[in-house]
């Protein structure tokens, strides 16, 4: 186990809801990036948090966005949710302390939108 | 433009035979890193291998081996007598200058049958 845990698992939400899904990063670990998984593809980086700012971007559009807390954890929410958002969304945490380090990635939240 | 290509989206191999997946990326940058990660079923993706532009030195760790060539902008992964446990779905990630920033390509799934 990588030690970094997502909440929920799993999700069913009705197409305009809005969702909030966490994280919370391996211990001593102070970046924390988010990616959307569509079902047969590879993860896409949706955006990441370092020390609670947000520090890059994908090409996501506004009703994605994040936080990240003291602590190091981190919440993605999603408003106005599509049909299309249904995916596996998979956090990963690392330490910002030599340059591109491996990162740890969560088992995911499956979002179904319906 | 795709920066990682997986052209092999799935190989079925009988359990023992060796097992190539091929990973070719595109990137600008001089300094960059290329990773290899494994998704079982459960969806948490496993850290196997990461290696930066600079080190062109293959790799071997156990049954696994790696064959990075920058005259080819390709980063192999061989699995060695496969076994029936390294069935899964198989990543290959690129990073740039954005700290931990993957670009991960399409996966390759890998189905090793006894």
């Amino acid at each position: 186990e990588t030690g970094v845990t997502q909440s929920p698992t799993h999700l069913i939400k009705t197409r305009g809801q809005q969702v909030t899904l966490r994280c919370s990063s391996q211990s001593g670990h102070n970046t924390v990036s988010w990616y959307q998984q569509a079902l047969g593809q590879g993860p896409q980086f949706i955006f990441q948090y370092y020390r609670e700012e947000e520090n890059g971007r994908g090409n996501f559009p506004p009703r994605f966005s994040g936080l990240q807390f003291p602590n190091y954890s981190s919440e993605l929410n999603v408003n106005a949710l599509e049909l299309d958002d249904s995916a596996l969304y998979l956090c990963a945490s690392s330490s910002r302390v030599t340059v591109n380090t491996e990162a740890f990635f969560g088992q995911g939240t499956r979002l179904t939108v319906v | 433009a795709q920066k990682v290509t997986q052209a092999q989206t799935e190989i079925s191999v009988v359990e023992k035979e060796d097992v190539t997946l091929d990973c070719v990326y595109e990137t600008r940058d001089t300094t960059y890193y290329l990773f290899w990660y494994k998704q079982p079923p459960s969806g948490e993706l496993v850290f196997l291998i990461r290696r930066n532009s600079f080190d062109e030195q293959n790799e071997i760790s156990g049954r696994y081996s790696w064959n990075f060539q920058k005259s080819t902008s390709s980063f192999n992964f061989t699995i060695t007598a496969s076994q029936v446990v390294d069935s899964a779905v198989y990543f290959c990630a690129l990073s740039e200058g954005d700290f931990n920033k993957f670009y991960f390509g399409s996966g390759t799934k890998l189905n090793v049958k006894p």
